[in-house]
């Protein structure tokens, strides 16, 4: 069964603080591909970032960074010093073939000025 | 050039009225799909074409039907709205597997359709 799990529902935190968006999958295929997506309140869905299963090199982005352990099956989602425009409902997701991605429930994150 | 629209952005409606949300890409995909975000923002799958044959049936109800005239395009006519069927709907496009492999399954996204039974 493949499956994705953000165990934090809601993080608040206030403006300048790093926060750790936590995303742990299942899956028995050993390729696949993991993502995070972002829907800031006007609601749509932007897409952040994509990896693949044989790359589990960290990736930074600016004040986002990801680090990704194949062998406790997380993805986890760092913003560094956090702003009011980070606020938002993040999305881990799996895909492994077959035209299904797999969506977390997601964690909406609060950023406080 | 928006890459994926939907239309309309928002629809209010009667129970047991009939309504149809269409989807464009112009990604030049060959797959496309419907997710419903219900009110807690969970994401789920309805249905994935490609090459505008359904691959993906989510155990929908039958009530929803989509349609893939071609590959750019896939709507959703839902039949007899129940008040349940309220949720933001969303058209994705992603670009298939190439022959032998698998695709990366980024999916681009539409704005959204918020649904809205009363």
């Amino acid at each position: 069964a493949q499956k994705v799990t953000q165990a934090q529902t809601e993080i608040s935190v206030v403006e300048k603080e790093d926060v750790t968006l936590d995303c742990v999958y299942e899956t028995r295929d050993t390729t696949y591909y993991l993502f995070w997506y972002k829907q800031p309140p006007s609601g749509e869905l932007v897409f952040l970032i994509r990896r693949n299963s044989f790359d589990e090199q960290n990736e930074i982005s600016g004040r986002y960074s990801w680090n990704f352990q194949k062998s406790t099956s997380s993805f986890n989602f760092t913003i560094t010093a956090s702003q009011v425009v980070d606020s938002a409902v993040y999305f881990c997701a799996l895909y492994t073939g077959g035209f299904k991605t797999i969506f977390g429930a997601g964690t909406r994150l609060f950023v406080k000025a | 050039d928006t890459a994926v629209s939907q239309t309309p952005k928002y629809l209010v409606t009667q129970m047991g009225n009939d309504k149809s949300i269409k989807c464009e890409q112009n990604l030049g995909h060959d797959t496309m799909y419907w997710y419903k975000q219900d009110s807690k923002k969970f994401l789920k799958i309805m249905f994935s074409y490609n090459n505008k044959e359904l691959i993906i049936n989510e155990t929908v109800p039958n009530r929803f039907s989509p349609k893939s005239p071609d590959k750019a395009h896939l709507n959703l006519h839902i039949n007899s709205l129940e008040l349940g069927d309220s949720a933001v709907y969303f058209c994705a496009s992603s670009q298939g597997p190439p022959s032998g492999g698998v695709s990366t399954g980024e999916l681009f996204f539409g704005e959204g359709s918020r649904l809205t039974v009363l």
